[in-house]
């Protein structure tokens, strides 16, 4: 079955340092996938999407990379601020026909200034 | 606001009671999702409805009932529920496969089974 693996452990960062975040999964090959940001007892909040085809997405102070053949992602966080500390969520569809979005665990950030 | 509202935002209930979980949206979106997030654990996602028409079940026992009655509204009807069943509990909206502009979540309705 597919799997979404994002490191478990927090991600503590310098203020002003980059934070990188690694999405893996296995199997099902993704026509995209999604990044959201969830604060303590809010719902998730849509950042970025990067299709298949696309290297690389950016949106102000962050960036997005997609490898299909390594089956990852990565995201980063630029000049990071306090303000960042929060828990990162990628997430893909699971099915071709869409609408049917599944999360990895999510990897915490906390950015200490 | 995100454009889709819970409520309760709180809930605690007994293991014999019934309540119903409410989301609204007026973003014009035409898919609508009910997820639930356990403490440590990745989002589940539990039902989809795509136009009202519900097109996914993910193996969700019984003792939850949802209904779409229209594209706006989204109800999670809760009966006979166990402590297990206590977490946050995610409703989600989507134009089509949310493939340009992800998903729109609410707050959540934090529910707790006692």
């Amino acid at each position: 079955s597919q799997k979404i693996e994002q490191n478990s452990e927090a991600l503590n960062i310098q203020e002003g340092k980059t934070a990188t975040l690694t999405c893996n999964y296995t199997n099902y090959s993704p026509a995209y996938l999604q990044w959201y940001r969830q604060d303590p007892g809010r719902g998730p909040v849509f950042l970025l999407l990067i299709r298949e085809n696309e290297k690389e997405k950016r949106k102000e102070r962050l960036k997005v990379t997609f490898d299909t053949t390594l089956k990852q992602s990565l995201f980063h966080i630029t000049a990071s601020q306090p303000a960042d500390s929060a828990t990162y969520l990628c997430a893909l569809d699971m099915q071709a026909a869409g609408n049917k979005l599944t999360f990895g665990g999510g990897t915490r950030v906390l950015v200490k200034p | 606001e995100t454009g889709v509202t819970q409520t309760p935002r709180h809930l605690v209930m007994g293991m014999t009671n019934k309540k119903s979980l409410k989301c609204e949206q007026h973003l014009g979106h035409n898919a609508m999702y009910w997820y639930k997030q356990s403490a440590k654990k990745p989002l589940e996602l539990m039902f989809v409805y795509n136009f009202k028409e519900q097109t996914e079940n993910n193996s969700v026992p019984s003792r939850f009932s949802p209904e779409c009655p229209n594209s706006s509204h989204l109800f999670l009807h809760l009966h006979t529920l166990q402590p297990e069943d206590s977490a946050l509990y995610l409703c989600a909206s989507s134009q089509n496969r949310g493939d340009n502009y992800g998903y729109t979540f609410g707050s959540g309705t934090r529910l707790t089974v006692v």
